[in-house]
């Protein structure tokens, strides 16, 4: 149980275009959904946290206007890249937590901007 | 803010070597102490993990001691198999927002040779 997935798991876009991520969970509600990103051979930073049905939370030093976060569901949150650039290519990681606070992970989602 | 530090790889050992990797922390409050894996194309997963001072956590033949007075919280495993290559990640966790949240380690890359 607990499974987290992530779609697509490789995107390659054009500087200037917007990329949709998808991430759900498949076999429990998920209160809470994390998106983070890790660049290489870096730690997994967290970009924002969002409970179903409100707006998210951002950390300091993420844009929240090119980082649309959206938990319309118990079971799917999707973030978006608007307007891409290459310094945005990252791998994207989302996790989500149900009554309890442990956080199930995705597999995560390469982006590369071009 | 809260951090973790953890010993930079690559890390490789010959099956049925003894691993350690080292990681502490810094935190102002009392965190819950983690290790993920990271498999090759697969998400993180909760290998261990410890809430208070001297907990132990063990699973799948690793182990970590939550050692409050050096903060410190070392994965360590007795006998390696080839099946064990894959990235290690500690972590810490501090609650805020309702949320708990966590903090990660760059991240150990270990590969077992047989």
């Amino acid at each position: 149980g607990a499974v987290v997935s992530q779609h697509p798991s490789r995107v390659i876009c054009k500087s200037g275009t917007s990329v949709k991520i998808e991430c759900r969970s498949l076999d429990f509600q998920a209160t809470t959904m994390f998106w983070y990103r890790q660049f290489p051979k870096q730690s997994l930073m967290l970009m924002a946290t969002s409970n179903e049905g409100s707006k998210a939370t951002y950390e300091q030093g993420v844009e929240k206007d090119k980082f649309l976060i959206n938990h319309a569901s118990l079971t799917l949150s999707t973030l978006t890249v608007t307007s891409a650039h290459p310094e945005d290519s990252s791998f994207y990681i989302c996790s989500a937590s149900g009554q309890g606070y442990e956080q199930y992970f995705g597999p995560g989602t390469r982006l590369t901007v071009t | 803010g809260d951090s973790v530090t953890q010993m930079e790889g690559p890390v490789t050992l010959s099956e049925e070597a003894f691993l350690t990797i080292n990681c502490t922390y810094t935190a102002t409050g009392y965190p819950s102490l983690f290790w993920y894996v990271q498999y090759p194309g697969e998400g993180l997963q909760l290998l261990l993990k410890a809430t208070k001072a001297d907990d132990k956590g063990s699973n799948k033949g690793f182990e970590a001691t939550y050692r409050k007075e050096t903060t410190s919280f070392h994965l360590e495993k007795g006998s390696v198999q080839v099946s064990d290559s894959a990235v290690y990640f500690c972590a810490l966790s501090f609650t805020e927002g309702g949320s708990e949240k966590l903090v990660f380690g760059k991240g150990t890359k270990l590969t077992v040779n047989p």
